[in-house]
């Protein structure tokens, strides 16, 4: 079945550094969300794009809808450590017979 | 966004039984869909539960085992029937609500299997 691409799968930063991370997939979405899930938690929605090319911000995250309308990427600025959990972006489109797809995950872990 | 409430939140169950998750939202919505998230896994869709009507069930999943009910717009259950280890995973329950697309879910069912 079809899938997204998410890398990368975890990553070890320190607090205050940037974090970007991404997805991609071979067919075309017209809506992309991002998800942060905090351990024993489900999933919250962060950022929700709709169009090719769009650039949303949330704080200190920001997430862009590729142009191509098969790749997303979102970027934490200076992280803390309650950045800490699992983000996973998801897709939907057309070929996918309207239903939500979501990617791997990435785990995040932050340094104090 | 909603507010989205999952009973049991963690349960340990022996092999062979059954075990019923509720899912109560704070509004009415018209699509409900329950996930299945293995250990250090992404999410699966179980099913869609449609009000009035069966739930669609996802390639992999079948009825008789995952028995589902919707009797209004607010409320859902999901059965893991005749549980296996292999059942053990996270249940979670979501709707579908604001512009196009958005997924909101409950905080989840943790079940472990023995």
């Amino acid at each position: 079945g079809q899938q997204l691409n998410q890398s990368p799968q975890s990553m070890f930063i320190q607090e205050g550094e940037d974090v970007s991370m991404n997805c991609t997939s071979s067919s075309i979405f017209n809506t992309w969300l991002w998800y942060k899930q905090d351990p024993g938690e489900g999933p919250v929605l962060l950022i929700a794009l709709y169009k090719a090319g769009e650039l949303t911000s949330n704080g200190r995250l920001t997430a862009q809808f590729g142009i191509t309308r098969k790749d997303s990427f979102l970027n934490i600025s200076a992280s803390i450590p309650s950045d800490v959990g699992i983000y996973f972006c998801a897709g939907l489109g057309v070929s996918q017979g309207g239903k939500l797809i979501f990617g791997q995950g990435t785990e995040l872990s932050v340094k104090p | 966004s909603a507010v989205i409430s999952q009973k049991p939140s963690r349960d340990i169950c022996q092999r062979g039984t059954s075990l019923t998750i509720q899912c109560q939202v704070d509004s009415q919505v018209t699509m409900m869909f329950w996930y299945r998230q293995q250990p250090g896994q992404s999410l699966t869709l179980i099913a869609t539960a449609n009000q009035g009507s069966e739930a669609t069930y996802e390639s992999g999943f079948v009825i008789d085992k995952f028995p589902i009910s919707r009797p209004n717009l607010t409320f859902s259950t999901l059965t893991v029937s005749n549980m296996s280890p292999e059942d053990s995973s996270i249940y979670l329950c979501s709707v579908e609500k604001g512009v196009t697309g958005e997924l909101f879910f409950g905080e989840g069912s943790r079940l472990t299997v023995l």
